[in-house]
């Protein structure tokens, strides 16, 4: 089974900061996926950032980029010039490409507020 | 083009009684999933389904929760002699399927509310 740990319930940045948001994961398989997902008060979860682990790049996607350490089993997210919009809940999620149904494991998510 | 969505975005029911909720995912997605969001639970997998093939069940946490999904399109989860335990926002989510993508699109939920 895959489990994901989030240990930040809850974390606040100042506008146009920086911020990072840590994951980790455990699997015994080689070949997943990572995903980050953002859920605003609407409740609409909305996907930030993916990252195949079988790529060693790190990826960006504007101001949000990953540091994918694959042995540590870390995936955390990195905001640059953080804005009010970015006020959300987190999610790090998992996925795994093999198998019957390729759901997602979540993390239980940071809440994460930036300050004006 | 349009998004996952769901109906009704809330719903407040009695304990005991039977309740549906519904899920319409974006146009050509073979994949849909349905989810629970809870505050002691976070959010779990229920079901899933891909193309014509049997759904997935094994998230189901009781034999009171079905789904089904009509056509290849809509799906219809059920709650059955709901429970308070069941309060709960439900997310649908559809992906283009194996092997294509598999990045998944949420519908904004449906808030269940059991009194």
């Amino acid at each position: 089974a895959q489990t994901v740990t989030q240990s930040q319930p809850e974390m606040s940045v100042q506008e146009a900061e920086t911020v990072t948001l840590s994951c980790t994961y455990d699997t015994s398989e080689n070949n997943y996926y990572l995903f980050w997902y953002k859920q605003p008060p609407s409740r609409q979860m909305i996907l930030v950032i993916r990252q195949e682990a079988y790529k060693q790049q790190n990826a960006t996607e504007n101001r949000f980029s990953v540091n994918f350490q694959k042995a540590a089993k870390s995936f955390s997210l990195k905001i640059s010039d953080s804005q009010l919009g970015d006020t959300a809940m987190y999610f790090c999620a998992l996925t795994l490409p093999s198998g019957s149904a390729r759901q997602l494991t979540f993390g239980s998510g940071t809440q994460l507020t930036v300050l004006p | 083009g349009a998004g996952v969505s769901q109906s009704p975005s809330n719903k407040v029911t009695e304990k005991g009684k039977d309740v549906e909720l519904r899920c319409d995912p974006i146009s050509g997605h073979t994949a849909l999933y349905w989810y629970r969001q809870s505050l002691g639970q976070g959010l779990e997998f229920l079901i899933y389904f891909q193309g014509n093939s049997a759904p997935d069940k094994s998230g189901l946490p009781s034999d009171r929760f079905s789904a089904e999904r009509t056509g290849g399109s809509v799906s219809t989860l059920t709650i059955q002699r709901t429970q308070q335990e069941d309060s709960a926002v439900y997310l649908c989510a559809s992906s283009l399927g194996v092997g294509v993508s598999y990045e998944q699109y949420f519908g904004p939920g449906t808030r269940l509310t059991v009194t």
